[in-house]
């Protein structure tokens, strides 16, 4: 079992629609849980970053974590075309050289017009 | 964000030579860097870590002789792919960050060897 396990997609939805994206993870030493958005060809860009179980809001973009079923989420409401990227979420544990960010495979997004 | 610049963005090369990648932090120093390998539609995959005026620790599996990694200062890492084979071709991204931040990245190195 992988440590971080991510919905493949591809998904494709409609401008406006709500997006929901998904990872499960195993390693419950996990504290800290990112989403960055990842356009073609470009490095990762860091959308959001929790650390608590719980919802934060910022913008359109609302991120999720669940500890006790080991599982975050990130939505995305009125969706854009120029939110069509691939979609990451990265998570690890804290302590000095401890900091090594587990990847989920991605989702790629496309907003249809 | 704090940036982080990655050059060059895109390199081709002949099988058996070296190429070279640098990253900067403009804006900030990094304590620590980390460059990934990404390969079509997979996941970035960690290919070692590197704090300043240390050596480099590498992940499992990836050849540290083969995958030279020099972090001279707080704002330059440089990765250098040597004797470079079309297998190595890849997507190759740098992250920095302090003790007091999250990991930005760059832009990424798409190495072609041919």
């Amino acid at each position: 079992q992988k440590e971080v396990e991510q919905d493949p997609g591809p998904l494709s939805v409609p401008e406006g629609a709500i997006v929901s994206l998904n990872c499960t993870y195993s390693n419950s030493a996990f504290q800290y849980f990112m989403w960055y958005r990842q356009y073609s060809r470009k490095g990762p860009e860091l959308l959001m970053y929790t650390y608590s179980s719980g919802n934060k809001e910022d913008g359109r973009f609302t991120a999720q974590v669940d500890k006790s079923s080991k599982y975050i989420s990130l939505f995305i409401r009125d969706s854009q075309p120029s939110d069509s990227a691939t979609y990451l979420c990265a998570m690890y544990y804290s302590g000095g050289s401890n900091y090594k960010l587990t990847f989920g495979k991605g989702t790629l997004l496309t907003v249809n017009p | 964000g704090a940036v982080v610049s990655q050059h060059p963005s895109r390199v081709i090369c002949k099988s058996g030579t070296s190429v070279k990648i640098e990253c900067r932090s403009l804006d900030f120093q990094a304590t620590t860097m980390f460059w990934y390998r990404q390969f079509p539609k997979q996941s970035l995959m960690l290919m070692a870590t590197s704090n300043e005026g240390s050596k480099a620790t590498y992940e499992q599996g990836v050849e540290k002789d083969k995958f030279l990694i020099n972090h001279a200062s707080l704002t330059l890492s440089t990765l250098t792919v040597t004797s470079a084979h079309p297998e190595d071709s890849s997507f190759y991204i740098c992250s920095a960050r302090t003790p007091y931040t999250e990991a930005f990245f760059g832009q990424g190195t798409r190495l072609t060897v041919v």
